[in-house]
């Protein structure tokens, strides 16, 4: 199947600062990606839908200038957590939805975030 | 919107014995279903899905789910499992977009 990585796996920072995350398409192309938060033993959160070229599309209460999202080419995705919280320690996890396919969505492996 | 209940938080059970896990969507339309599992410290995978058609539906490792439409239900099964099925299982729905709603997971620890 196809492959998405996320970068970084596993990341601590101090509060008040940011957090970059990158979701790459390593061999297709994503016009529309999407960001999931995971809480331990809590299913996965839609965040925001990423689409290229374009605005980023957030759910009902996540914070848009909280959770930067770029989605500038057809193979990346960034998530940048601005003014990081320790509530905002979390697992983060990209998925891209091929093109080609007609549903199907390919996960990152995701990305561990703690705020001191 | 659409809602997704898994009924089993955590099942464990012991090697060679079925598995059944249940998942109900609250979404009248048209659905597409996923079942999607998750090794220990490795990505989400999908493991089978229904678009159409036959309602029983076979996926990779020996797993298999049934539609049934007018239960809005989508369980998933496995005759036998094995110590290497330990995993989070996640069902998952699509409706008229493409953002899929995931339940809240079931752990399944398979004891040898």
């Amino acid at each position: 199947g196809a492959v998405v990585s996320q970068h970084p796996s596993r990341v601590i920072c101090k509060s008040g600062t940011s957090v970059k995350i990158e979701c790459r398409s390593l061999d297709f192309q994503a016009t529309t990606m999407f960001w999931y938060r995971q809480f331990p033993k809590k299913s996965l959160m839609l965040m925001a839908t990423s689409n290229e070229g374009s605005k980023a599309t957030y759910e009902q209460g996540v914070e848009k200038d909280k959770f930067l999202i770029n989605h500038a080419s057809l193979t990346l995705s960034t998530l940048t957590v601005t003014s990081a919280h320790p509530e905002d320690s979390s697992f983060y996890i990209c998925s891209a939805r091929d093109r080609e396919n007609t549903g199907e969505l390919f996960f990152g492996e995701g990305s561990r975030l703690t705020v001191l | 919107a659409q809602s997704v209940s898994q009924h089993n938080h955590h099942v464990i059970l012991s090697e060679a014995a079925s598995l059944e896990l249940g998942c109900n969507y609250s979404y009248g339309g048209t659905v597409n279903l996923f079942w999607y599992v998750q090794y220990p410290g490795q990505h989400l995978q999908l493991l089978l899905k229904y678009f159409s058609g036959d309602p029983l539906v076979k996926g990779i490792k020996g797993f298999e789910a049934e539609f049934i439409k007018s239960k809005f239900s989508f369980k998933l099964r496995k005759p036998s499992v094995q110590w290497s099925d330990t995993a989070e299982y996640f069902c998952a729905v699509k409706a008229n977009d493409y953002k899929l709603s995931f339940g809240a997971g079931t752990t399944v620890t398979v004891r040898a």
